[in-house]
């Protein structure tokens, strides 16, 4: 089955820098990658998404690449501010399948 | 818009008895609903599929008679965690696909057993 592995753990930035998060998949056959944000006691809010058929995405401050090759994709946040502050998760899946997550990343803005 | 909305959003209650959460699609209808549970500072676990008419997939080592689900309707699903041990405890997430691809999550339940 799908493997999703998601780095650093951990990120902590000043505000107004770029913070960017890793994932690589396992399962070649995957071709959802959403990203999610979620704030602490609550659940995960939607905040980007890209398939497999678009190298790249943005959305504002947010943007997402994906490397089909290498099986990896990645968060990028630009010009971050304290309300950036929570944890991530990427995922992964086929089609309609079940969404696989990576394990998170606690990411800190600093003012 | 669309949302998923979960309640209660905060459970508290004594080992051995039962709780029922409620998952609730606004604004769009969901044959398929998920189930997850979460630890501190852990990502989300799978635990089940909620298919409207029919019996709830189960992921592998998730106990069916413990975690009932029902799926009466197409904007309700409901998780009953049944004689509730301290273990038990944890932030249970529903969630829903609102078109294509995209699932979106309730608030989340958290849930003490003492």
């Amino acid at each position: 089955g799908e493997n999703v592995e998601q780095h650093p753990s951990t990120l902590s930035v000043q505000e107004g820098d770029s913070a960017v998060i890793k994932c690589t998949y396992s399962d070649s056959a995957s071709n959802y990658f959403p990203w999610y944000k979620q704030e602490l006691g609550k659940g995960p809010q939607l905040i980007i998404d890209i398939r497999s058929n678009v190298g790249e995405k943005k959305d504002q401050r947010i943007a997402v690449t994906l490397n089909k090759t290498a099986k990896h994709f990645s968060l990028h946040i630009t010009e971050t501010q304290p309300e950036d502050s929570a944890v991530y998760f990427c995922a992964a899946s086929t089609g309609f399948q079940k969404l696989v997550f990576g394990t998170g990343t606690r990411l800190l803005v600093s003012p | 818009g669309a949302v998923v909305s979960q309640h209660p959003s905060r459970v508290i209650c004594k080992s051995g008895t039962s709780v029922k959460i409620e998952c609730r699609s606004l604004d769009f209808q969901a044959t398929t609903m998920f189930w997850y549970r979460q630890f501190p500072k852990q990502s989300l676990m799978l635990m089940a599929t909620s298919n409207e008419g029919s019996k709830a997939t189960y992921e592998q080592g998730v106990e069916k008679d413990k975690f009932l689900i029902n799926h009466a309707s197409l904007t309700l699903s409901t998780l009953t965690v049944t004689s509730a041990h301290p273990e038990d405890s944890s932030f249970y997430i529903c969630s829903a696909r609102q078109g294509g691809e995209k699932l979106l999550f309730g608030s989340g339940t958290q849930l003490s057993v003492l």
